[in-house]
């Protein structure tokens, strides 16, 4: 089975840089995706790690490393546009890759 | 852009009725999802389809149905409505790439409150 843990919550300044941990129990998968959802609203993709390392897209960065079963989002130059909740997920390579399982999610506030 | 279509934005229901929840994408996406979102558990997947007529369960499936009769379409069905089931239900969709992240794109979700 997988399970993924997060924070559940996180604040931080505008402007600054933030880094949301998950940490995560599995017995296999593809890779390590993260997800945005702003209140009220759809989740939407951010970012996918296949390899361990780090992937940039933008101001988003995401790192994974398997050996240590962990994985962040990092979000620089944080804009209050940034709240939102963070999920990360994996998909497994057994049993079906579309049971694709999330994190419990953080919240991220950024206060100015 | 990919689009998810989720039919019910809010829904009040009463304790026994039968609901239905639809879903349509316009991606041509093999793999169509519903998941629930409650505070504090993350999101959980209920069901899922790889196909036309297929159906897989998922994480917790106990007082579902689901039905994929058209490859854009694809329904939750609440069989007996009961208050453990208020919840927000998101429907999603991806193509079959396991391989590159299986990017999931989800409806802006359907809130249900059973009384």
């Amino acid at each position: 089975g997988q399970s993924l843990e997060q924070p559940s919550e996180v604040t931080a300044v505008e402007g600054a840089i933030v880094q949301i941990n998950c940490t995560y129990q599995t017995s296999g998968f593809y890779g390590l995706s993260w997800y945005q959802q702003h209140d009220g609203g759809a989740p939407t993709f951010l970012s996918y790690n296949a390899l361990d390392g780090l992937e940039e897209t933008g101001r988003f960065s995401s790192f994974l490393s398997r050996s240590d079963s962990y994985g962040y989002l990092l979000l620089q130059e944080l804009q209050m546009k940034d709240s939102a909740s963070y999920f990360c997920a994996v998909s497994p390579n057994s049993g079906g890759y579309q049971k694709v399982t999330f994190g419990t999610g953080t919240k991220l506030q950024v206060i100015p | 852009d990919v689009k998810v279509t989720q039919s019910s934005r809010y829904l009040v229901k009463r304790t026994g009725e039968k609901v239905f929840l639809e879903c349509v994408q316009d991606m041509d996406h093999e793999n169509m999802f519903w998941y629930r979102q409650d505070p504090g558990l993350g999101l959980r997947l209920i069901y899922f389809s790889y196909d036309v007529k297929m159906k897989e369960k998922g994480d917790i499936p106990e007082g579902y149905s689901v039905s994929r009769e058209k490859k854009e379409r694809f329904s939750l069905i609440l069989e007996s409505a009961s208050t453990n089931q208020t919840s927000m239900y998101l429907c999603a969709s991806s193509f079959g790439r396991p391989y590159s992240g299986n990017t999931i794109y989800f409806g802006e979700g359907s809130w249900l409150t059973v009384v």
